[in-house]
């Protein structure tokens, strides 16, 4: 089983519309997770990170579910602008580094 | 501002030869990475330092070599050992290995051999 799994898309969706990505991991240990966000041939930037208790930026939601090993973010309201690939990330307890998935890609149409 | 810089953006390589990416922060971070992004596929790292003089290897560590003599600079040199180095080279920094923050990175070094 790969350590971060996430369906690959795209994703196409209108401006305005909800879209939900899911990301499965492997490591019941993981302490940490977050969302990357990569746009054509840039580097990840750091969308934000994701708590137990669930968090919400502006029109984005992430939750976290320990039991299931699962992470999703949810985005309300697309904007042409959020067309960009979506990392799932997740770190493991203690002195470790970060294990990101392949992503998945989301396309926001007009 | 503070962030990481990486050079150069574009990296030419001809078949046998060693090249060196540069990757500088001013961020104060502790920790320091390298991956490697392929068409398709998620990043994949290659080696990190956590502090000065010492690293560790990644999941792909062969065919790279790193160094870490100043906190600022993490240096990553692609042997002619590698088979196959044309990529998408990331380097990024973190406080350290052992914080619950996620790592800023630095634009990318495309290398492609000729």
């Amino acid at each position: 089983r790969k350590e971060v799994e996430q369906d690959p898309g795209p994703f196409n969706v209108p401006e305005g519309a909800t879209v939900a990505f899911n990301c499965t991991y492997s490591n019941s240990a993981s302490q940490s997770f977050f969302w990357y966000r990569q746009d054509c041939r840039k580097e990840p930037k750091l969308l934000m990170s994701v708590y137990s208790s669930g968090n919400e930026d502006g029109r984005f939601t992430a939750q976290l579910n320990r039991a299931s090993q699962y992470i999703s973010l949810l985005i309300r309201d697309s904007k042409l602008s959020d067309s960009a690939t979506y990392l799932c990330v997740v770190k493991g307890a203690g002195y470790s580094t970060l294990t990101f998935g392949k992503g998945t890609m989301l396309l926001v149409s007009p | 501002d503070g962030g990481i810089t990486q050079s150069p953006k574009y990296l030419f390589r001809k078949e046998g030869q060693n090249v060196t990416l540069s990757c500088e922060q001013n961020l104060n971070h502790d920790a320091m990475y390298w991956y490697r992004q392929d068409p398709g596929q998620g990043l994949r790292l290659i080696y990190y330092s956590q502090i000065v003089n010492d690293f560790q290897k990644g999941d792909i560590a062969e065919g790279y070599s790193v160094s870490r003599e100043k906190k600022e600079s993490f240096p990553l040199t692609v042997t002619s050992a590698q088979k196959n180095p044309t990529a998408f080279y990331l380097c990024a920094s973190s406080m350290g290995t052992h914080d619950n923050y996620g790592y800023t990175f630095g634009s990318g070094t495309r290398l492609t051999v000729v």
